[in-house]
């Protein structure tokens, strides 16, 4: 079974940096892409950025691009989404989801989210 | 690129069917057959319930259907049950090499 994992919720202040994970689980993690998601409180779903994990190719929304960074590590199946200097607009939950065709970029595994809370 | 055009919210009893529109544009919705939809309950994670704007994964129930016509894409629920009560959003992908969200369609089942 397809399984991504996120690491747990995270309470930070404005200027700080921060790095959450997504493990794969169930699948060879090099098969799938993986991109990560926003969505702010009350709001719809955002894409952030795609990473493939392979050969760490990646791929950013151009509202995101300068924003956050995406990086995977292969030889422990993780995606990451970090940020250098978290603003309170930051606060939201972030998902990951694995993407099986790249060319269509339909996200077909998610994990369960990780909420990023951003305030002073 | 803009977000793909949802109503905000449907309804609909039980046993009954609701359909859900998502409209883009012809470098979207219109210009390729990658339209997905995904079922969010509340405090949830999205579940992908349609690919490929009409095909099932393997474990989502048959009332679900997509279809597209022109740049727009529909999701079609049939025989409402109350656990299908939820937000749903429509994906696609770009011109640009990206994929696109609606904004989300919350559906009740009265």
């Amino acid at each position: 079974e397809v399984q991504l994992v996120q690491s747990g919720a995270e309470v930070k202040k404005p200027g700080e940096s921060l790095k959450i994970s997504c493990k794969g689980s169930g699948y060879s993690f090099t098969s799938y892409w993986i991109g990560w998601v926003r969505q702010m409180p009350g709001k719809g779903l955002e894409w952030m950025g795609i990473i493939y994990p392979g050969d760490s190719d990646t791929r950013y929304s151009p509202s995101f691009q300068g924003q956050v960074t995406i990086s995977a590590d292969k030889s422990i199946s993780t995606a990451y989404l970090q940020w250098s200097s978290l603003k309170a607009s930051d606060t939201a939950m972030y998902y990951c989801a694995g993407v099986v065709v790249p060319a269509a970029l339909q996200f077909d595994y998610w994990g369960q989210g990780t909420l990023v809370t951003v305030s002073s | 690129q803009s977000a793909l055009t949802q109503p905000a919210s449907v309804s609909g009893s039980p046993g009954q069917s609701i359909t859900i529109s998502c409209t883009g544009t012809s470098s979207d919705v219109g210009g390729y057959n990658y339209v997905s939809w995904y079922q969010q309950h509340p405090g949830k994670a999205p579940k992908l319930m349609i690919y490929d704007v009409s095909n099932r994964p393997s474990g989502v129930s048959n009332r679900f259907s997509g279809s597209k016509s022109g740049n727009t894409a529909s999701l079609t629920i049939s025989g409402l049950q109350a656990e299908d009560e939820a937000d749903y959003y429509c994906s696609s992908y770009t011109s640009s090499s990206t994929p696109v969200f609606g904004g989300g369609t919350k559906l009740t089942v009265l």
